[in-house]
């Protein structure tokens, strides 16, 4: 079946610590994001790729990194800058920019 | 700027109709897109309106206006199930690729 992955569906992070984000997508789609989602809020756009190897900052990129370096994949880091971490994690893609995103099934992130 | 309103909360008994308005302010349009998400759940696509009017998709419709900056997501027939956030979403045209979204309107069915 075609379809967007997340991995863990939960993960905890120790205070300093680096931690990875994976997201899978078999769907052929050109582009792909990584939100973010607090209790309450709206989605915010993190980090957004168009094409194999590249991508660019969204509206609150600080203390996350990405890679692009696969069609399918999209992993997102969340290093030690980042001080508040705690949220809902969510990643998408889209045929096209502006077509509809479709999701994957997120990753809770917490600190421990 | 970009700015998109939503109601934060709605309630509404089984059975029942309930319109759920969103409102945005867009340098330029290119469509507007419905999600529903339940607790804990990704988002889900629901309607995609680029034309004025009405779009009906059995118990869920969406409507746009451009000119007056506005659609609604109407949900007929409310069931338990529909009880989850409707976030109202908007591509920006000044940077491919990149989405507003609305905080979301949490409905919230009762029996």
């Amino acid at each position: 079946d075609g379809g967007i992955t997340q991995s863990p569906k939960y993960l905890f992070r120790k205070e300093g610590q680096n931690v990875t984000l994976s997201c899978e997508q078999n769907l052929n789609h050109d582009a792909m994001y990584w939100y973010r989602q607090d209790p309450g809020q709206g989605l915010r756009l993190i980090y957004y790729s168009q094409i194999v190897n590249d991508f660019q900052k969204g509206d609150i990129a600080e203390g996350y990194s990405v890679s692009r370096e696969k069609k399918e994949s999209f992993p997102l880091t969340v290093t030690s800058a980042q001080k508040n971490p705690t949220a809902f994690y969510l990643c998408a893609s889209s045929n096209q920019g502006g077509e509809t995103q479709y999701f994957g099934p997120g990753t809770r992130l917490l600190v421990l | 700027g970009q700015n998109i309103d939503q109601p934060t909360e709605m309630t509404a008994t089984e059975g029942a109709i309930v319109q759920i308005n969103c409102t945005y302010q867009t340098s330029g349009f290119n469509g507007l897109f419905w999600y529903q998400q339940h607790a804990g759940e990704a988002p889900t696509f629901l309607s995609y309106n680029v034309l004025d009017g009405l779009e009906e998709k059995g118990r869920f419709s969406s409507f746009l206006s451009r000119s007056k900056g506005y659609s609604y997501l109407l949900l007929k027939e409310l069931q338990m199930k529909d009880s989850a956030s409707y976030l109202c979403a908007v591509p920006l045209t000044d940077s491919w690729g990149k989405f507003q979204f609305g905080a979301g309107t949490q409905v919230v069915v009762t029996p």
